[in-house]
């Protein structure tokens, strides 16, 4: 079976800080993995994937995410936080066939940027 | 291209009602999944469809049930309706040969009293 851990429910960070969300997984094989943004009152927009490629994966909105198999982790990161970063995070995982559609996501760590 | 739509946004049923949900994937994704978001469970994966056929299925009662037609359009259906049915429900549509690679919907969020 597969899962995710998102470390801590809710991070706050400056505006300008480093954004560090993290996620670790537990996969029998080899995953995928995918982090999410929810704003309020919308869907999930993806971020970033991570499908057996390199292991340093750049996303949307300056975020980035780097794979280590060794740490079996997937954190989040983005240099300068801005206001409009504020929103809910998602890590997910799943199999890396092109049928496997179900994703596995953890429990989500709300981003609160503050002045 | 235009993105996933999911209609209605906002829905109010009675315990016992049924409803159903409705959504229109990208065009030219095949396979349409759907989720369940409560802020108890978190995110929890019901079902998906591709082909007009169900490929794979989550573990909820066989009150929440699913279809898709042959435009890949689909529906998800719940009957008897319980409290603990409120929630949002997402609906992701996926390239063909890459069904872990999903884009949401914003959401029907449905609210049973």
């Amino acid at each position: 079976a597969q899962s995710v851990t998102q470390l801590g429910s809710h991070v706050s960070v400056s505006e300008g800080a480093l954004v560090l969300l993290r996620c670790n997984y537990s996969s029998s094989v080899p995953p995928y993995l995918f982090w999410y943004v929810q704003y309020p009152n919308q869907g999930l927009q993806l971020l970033l994937k991570y499908t057996s490629a390199a292991t340093l994966v750049k996303g949307i909105n300056g975020f980035e995410a780097e794979f280590k198999k060794s740490e079996t982790s997937f954190h989040l990161t983005k240099p300068s936080a801005h206001m409009s970063d504020a929103a809910e995070y998602f890590c997910a995982v799943s199999h890396n066939t092109g049928t496997a559609s179900k994703l596995t996501f953890g429990t989500g760590t709300r981003l609160q940027v503050t002045l | 291209k235009a993105g996933v739509t999911q209609t209605p946004r906002y829905l109010i049923k009675t315990r016992g009602q049924q409803v159903t949900l409705s959504c229109s994937p990208i065009s030219g994704h095949r396979s349409v999944s759907w989720y369940q978001q409560t802020p108890g469970q978190g995110l929890q994966f019901l079902f998906e469809y591709f082909s007009e056929t169900q490929r794979n299925k989550g573990n909820f009662p066989g009150r929440f049930s699913g279809r898709q037609f042959s435009n890949s359009r689909s529906e998800m259906n719940v009957s008897t309706l319980e409290l603990g049915d409120s929630a949002l429900y997402l609906c992701a549509s996926s390239p063909d040969n890459r069904a872990y690679e999903q884009y949401f919907g914003p959401g029907t969020r449905l609210t049973v009293t």
